[in-house]
């Protein structure tokens, strides 16, 4: 158990439609990144919070957006969603200092149809 | 710029055989390097690290060096076992603006069959 824990794990809906992905991030971790994982892809870096403020922005589509909250849990907002929006998305946390490991939560998988 | 490149996959052996998944960087200063695993239908897990040149990070059998000449990280397993099937991710961080920047490789499918 890593300790970011991400909401829901699974979720299907329809194209057009709008979605949030949640997560807490371990306990004490600031910072907190996004990351998309389709069909035999690898990870793609969409967006990085420090302590409730955008940090870095990476391949993220004007379509999605995201927040850190003051407890700092985060949110990834997706919508007008397509069907080549349907992966798994990631969150992960890191403490930011020594070596700034990331540790990941275990996904939501979206399926759009 | 910064980047990652890991061999591609699938790699496919028998159980007990070695491993070696081959993983290259390109990096200005010295990054910290890491080996991810991704076991089916889970998130990514940190296998090992290592955070200066000839540093050998190791975990569960699994081993890789740091080799700055070479700009190399290459990761070993003596002795695979099926439990080992997965993607293994090589990534790099580096401080970047007060935070810290990660690049992932694209991952390596291993398969070990019984």
């Amino acid at each position: 158990d890593s300790g970011v824990t991400q909401t829901p794990k699974h979720l299907i809906t329809a194209t057009g439609q709008r979605v949030t992905l949640r997560c807490s991030p371990r306990s004490g971790d600031l910072s907190v990144y996004w990351y998309q994982q389709s069909l035999d892809q690898g990870l793609q870096f969409l967006i990085q919070y420090y302590n409730g403020e955008e940090r870095a922005k990476g391949n993220i589509l004007e379509r999605f957006s995201a927040q850190q909250f003051p407890d700092l849990h985060s949110e990834l907002n997706l919508s007008s969603l397509e069907l080549g929006d349907s992966a798994l998305y990631f969150c992960a946390s890191s403490v930011e200092r020594n070596t700034g490991e990331l540790f990941f939560g275990e996904g939501s998988r979206l399926t759009v149809l | 710029g910064n980047s990652v490149t890991q061999m591609e996959g699938p790699v496919t052996l028998s159980e007990e055989a070695f491993l070696t998944i081959n993983c290259t960087y390109t990096a200005t200063g010295y990054p910290s390097l890491f080996w991810y695993v991704q076991y089916p239908g889970e998130g990514l897990q940190l296998l090992l690290k290592a955070t200066k040149a000839d540093d050998k990070g190791s975990n569960k059998g699994f081993e890789a060096t740091y080799r700055k000449e070479t700009t190399s990280f290459h990761l070993e397993k003596g002795s695979v076992q099926v439990s080992d099937s997965a993607v293994y991710f090589c990534a790099l961080s580096f401080p970047l603006s007060g935070t810290y920047k990660y690049i992932f490789g694209t991952g390596t499918r291993l398969k070990v069959l019984a």
